[in-house]
């Protein structure tokens, strides 16, 4: 079965430090990667999205950056946070053709003080 | 521009009556849509989906409703239970193309005792 799994589950951080959020996916193979962010009040917002190693696609200009080292794990990361990063950071995957359905992780809370 | 609206950021139902939450999209070029019930600091679960070429599907007390030429949407719950107090998301997908789910703001559902 696949599962995915996203790391830590909250993390504090000063503003202007550096940020790595990893996401793996086992079970699985050539899955599509997500990585969204829900803020206080909103709903869930698409940031980064690839379709293989090295494929990333951005959805909103900010602050952060994605990559796909491997086939199964998904980064992401900011040189410098700004205050406005904090938030819940979801990963999640979809298998096209197979499930049309994308699978969430935990998720990591991420307060930026 | 939000191409997912859920209008309604909350609503509140009696337990064992009907819940109804409503989804409109704007993009003619989504050919999938979802339903995802989510509770404080935990990822988006899948409920139930439903495919273009669909007007209906059913599962259990979840029914989804899909009116295309509205381009809209709705998710029943009948009979509601307060389990099934949470936040729920509608999303949309394009499944060939671009595999990118988009979501709305969620409603967040109080069944009341």
């Amino acid at each position: 079965s696949q599962t995915i799994h996203q790391w830590p589950a909250t993390l504090v951080q000063p503003v202007g430090s550096p940020l790595s959020l990893e996401c793996t996916v086992e079970g699985t193979s050539n899955p599509n990667l997500y990585w969204y962010r829900q803020a206080a009040g909103r709903g869930l917002q698409l940031l980064f999205y690839s379709v293989g190693i090295g494929q990333i696609s951005s959805e909103v200009p900010q602050n952060l950056s994605a990559s796909r080292p491997q086939d199964r794990q998904f980064i992401l990361s900011s040189k410098k946070l700004l205050l406005s990063d904090s938030g819940f950071y979801l990963c999640a995957w979809s298998e096209p053709g197979r499930f049309p359905e994308a699978f969430f992780g935990q998720g990591t809370r991420l307060t930026v003080v | 521009d939000q191409q997912v609206k859920q209008n309604s950021p909350s609503l509140s139902v009696q337990e064992g009556r009907i819940s109804i939450l409503n989804c409109d999209y704007t993009n003619s070029m989504f050919d999938y849509f979802l339903w995802y019930k989510k509770y404080p600091a935990e990822g988006p679960t899948f409920l139930i989906s439903i495919s273009s070429i669909k007007d209906k599907n059913e599962d259990g007390r979840f029914t989804v409703f899909l009116n295309k030429s509205a381009k809209h949407l709705s998710l029943h719950i009948v009979p509601s239970q307060p389990g099934d107090s949470a936040v729920y998301f509608c999303a949309a997908s394009d499944q060939s193309g671009t595999y990118k789910y988009i979501f709305g703001t969620g409603t967040r559902l109080k069944v009341l005792a």
